[in-house]
């Protein structure tokens, strides 16, 4: 079983609705999630990041985790073409002294016009 | 807000040449940096830990004799493949930590570079 659980997909949806991207990890250790979009050929580029439980909300994204669930979110609310990427989390112990993140597989979503 | 720029961002080279990819800290420094390694349709996997000054640390089942990793100063990492071969192509991306807020280890990535070996 991998640490990090996400779904590849992809998943398409239509202009306007609202996207949920979710993973589940195992480590209970985790304490750092993030999310990052990833456009095709590019850097992964840093959207969100939360400490331990609870919602952080910035502009058109949420992320949320539910640690006692061991299960993260992010929320796109009014999805755009633009929004069409893949998006992988990614999360780490607190404090870990390796800097290491473990990462998803990422989900690619698809917003169609 | 902190940069890392990487280049080449495209190289193509024959079979059993030898090729460099550079990662640049533009406007903090780093006195660490990742690389990490992407198949297509899969995810990030890390390869190495670049550290200013010291040798690199390289993780299971990567060659550090194939990928030679130099952190020479606090704005600049380098990866040379070493007598690349076609198994060798991919999408190379590094990554420095920007941010320590209560220990957030906060990654920002470079555009990376696909390197096609024929």
């Amino acid at each position: 079983q991998k640490e990090v659980e996400q779904d590849p997909g992809p998943l398409s949806v239509p202009e306007g609705a609202i996207v949920s991207l979710n993973c589940t990890y195992s480590n209970s250790a985790f304490q750092y999630f993030m999310w990052y979009r990833q456009y095709s050929r590019k850097g992964p580029e840093l959207l969100m990041y939360t400490y331990s439980s609870g919602n952080k909300e910035d502009g058109r994204f949420t992320a949320q985790v539910d640690k006692s669930s061991k299960y993260i979110s992010l929320f796109i609310r009014d999805s755009q073409p633009s929004d069409s990427a893949t998006y992988l989390c990614a999360m780490s112990p607190f404090m870990d002294s390796n800097y290491q993140l473990i990462w998803g597989a990422g989900t690619k979503l698809i917003i169609k016009p | 807000g902190a940069v890392v720029s990487q280049h080449p961002s495209r190289v193509i080279c024959k079979s059993g040449t030898s090729v460099k990819i550079e990662c640049r800290s533009l406007d903090f420094q780093a006195t660490t940096m990742f690389w990490y390694r992407q198949f297509p349709k899969q995810s990030l996997m890390l390869m190495a830990t670049s550290n200013e000054g010291s040798k690199a640390t390289y993780e299971q089942g990567v060659e550090k004799d194939k990928f030679l990793i130099n952190h020479a100063s606090l704005t600049l990492s380098t990866l040379t493949v070493t007598s690349a071969h076609p198994e060798d192509s991919s999408f190379y991306i590094c990554s420095a930590r920007i941010a320590s807020h209560s220990g957030a280890n906060v990654l920002t990535f470079g555009a990376g570079s696909r390197l096609t070996v024929l």
